[in-house]
């Protein structure tokens, strides 16, 4: 139980085109959902928080802007890349968790963004 | 200073050799204490966590928390090639799944046969 996927597993895009990033629960409803960079070599950067219906919570640095995230249902959060540029090549991986799921988070399998 | 300190390795050793893994960290406010496992582009996979300090084993896997030092240690047992793989260790407040996670940089950790 308590599965993530990710759609795309990866993608290139051109410069200046957006990208949409799917991250769904599958046998769960997820109270909150969260957003990871990853660089190569380097550790998962927490981007955002988001809750079901309510607008995402992004870490210091982070571009809301740029990256817009929608978690529209308990299933289902979204992260578009706006105006995707080479620097925001990168491992993007999600995670959600539930009300009874103590501390854990489930991970999804992640998405390889590459813009050339 | 990083918030949560690990060191990158590579960290080599023979098969069923005892494996260490630490982690060091500054935010006195951290109350859940995890390592993940990762395999390379792939997403992180849970091996156990831990609330507050004490120890807490799982098989082969003992992971140990002393907040008086602000230090977390994995330590795997009878270690067999597969464990071969990055080793995360995270952080969380007391929101628990509610926070997000705050990470090391992974130990890449090697198992030779």
């Amino acid at each position: 139980g308590a599965v993530v996927s990710q759609h795309p597993s990866w993608v290139i895009c051109k410069s200046g085109t957006s990208v949409k990033i799917e991250c769904r629960s599958l046998d769960f409803q997820a109270t909150t959902m969260f957003w990871y960079r990853q660089f190569p070599k380097q550790s998962l950067m927490l981007m955002a928080t988001s809750n079901e219906g309510s607008k995402a919570t992004y870490e210091q640095g982070v571009e809301k802007d740029k990256f817009l995230i929608n978690h529209a249902s308990l299933t289902l959060s979204t992260l578009t890349v706006t105006s995707a540029h080479p620097e925001d090549s990168s491992f993007y991986i999600c995670s959600a968790s539930y009300s009874g799921s103590g501390a854990e988070q489930y991970f999804g399998p992640g998405t390889r963004l590459t813009v050339t | 200073q990083k918030e949560v300190e690990q060191d990158p390795g590579p960290l080599s050793v023979p098969e069923g050799a005892i494996v260490s893994l630490n982690c060091t960290y500054s935010n006195s406010a951290f109350q859940y204490f995890m390592w993940y496992r990762q395999y390379s582009r792939k997403g992180p996979e849970l091996l156990m966590y831990t609330y507050s300090s004490g120890n807490k084993e799982d098989g082969r896997f003992t992971a140990q928390v002393d907040k008086s030092s602000k230090y977390i240690s994995l330590f795997i047992r009878d270690s067999q090639p597969s464990d071969s793989a990055t080793y995360l260790c995270a952080m969380s407040g007391a929101g628990g799944g509610a926070d997000g996670l705050t990470f090391g940089k992974g130990t890449h950790l090697i198992i030779q046969p």
